[in-house]
């Protein structure tokens, strides 16, 4: 196991509405990385938090938005949630920015 | 184009074959270069970091071509346990904003 979880483990929502998905990071971590996994496609990157701020974001829209708290856990929030963003929600942290990723077991978003 | 490309496979083997797998990634600045491995319904795990010197691990070799943009992975005597997706992953400076390809599915046969 990694120490690093997630919640919930699967969601199900209908269009347009939002979602709040939750990250706690491994002990000593301070970088929380967020992906999408579409099914059959690997990971896109969707940003990343680094000491409480936004360090670098993915192609995603702005109703892609996150945030990362003291102690360093993270949310991300999807707003207008549409068809297509079913998928598997990954988190991952790190001990710093540039140090190996460590990945969440997911969360499962079913759009319908 | 994609920034990472894979063949998707499946690739079907028995065990104690050798399989190998390539990607090519269209990013030249790209600095760090990885395998990930991913079991059905899991979260990706990290197999190896790829080196330009190239670099074993077990039964495991990984290689890189910069010039081709051209990254490889060997499996040798595979085992029902290689069975899985394997995921070929390029980043800038360190693990910084992974890019992952739509990855490789492994399965070993008795």
């Amino acid at each position: 196991e990694t120490g690093v979880t997630q919640s919930p483990t699967h969601l199900i929502k209908t269009r347009g509405q939002q979602v709040t998905l939750r990250c706690s990071s491994q002990s000593g971590h301070n970088t929380v990385s967020w992906y999408q996994q579409a099914l059959g496609q690997g990971p896109q990157f969707i940003f990343q938090y680094y000491r409480e701020e936004e360090n670098g974001r993915g192609n995603f829209p702005p109703r892609f938005s996150g945030l990362q708290f003291p102690n360093y856990s993270s949310e991300l929030n999807v707003n207008a949630l549409e068809l297509d963003d079913s998928a598997l929600y990954l988190c991952a942290s790190s001990l710093d920015r540039h140090n190996e990723q460590f990945f969440g077991p997911g969360t499962r978003l079913t759009v319908l | 184009r994609k920034e990472v490309e894979q063949d998707p496979g499946p690739f079907n083997v028995p065990e104690g074959a050798t399989v190998a797998f390539n990607c090519t990634y269209s990013n030249s600045a790209s600095q760090s270069f990885f395998w990930y491995r991913q079991d059905c319904r899991k979260e990706p795990k990290l197999l190896m970091s790829v080196y330009s010197s190239g670099n074993e691990d077990g039964r495991f070799t990984a290689q890189l071509n910069r010039a081709s943009q051209y990254i490889s992975l060997l499996i040798r005597d595979s085992k029902l346990s290689d069975s899985a997706t394997y995921l070929c992953v390029v980043a800038g400076t360190g693990f910084q904003k992974l890019v992952f390809g739509t990855g490789t599915r492994l399965l070993v046969s008795p």
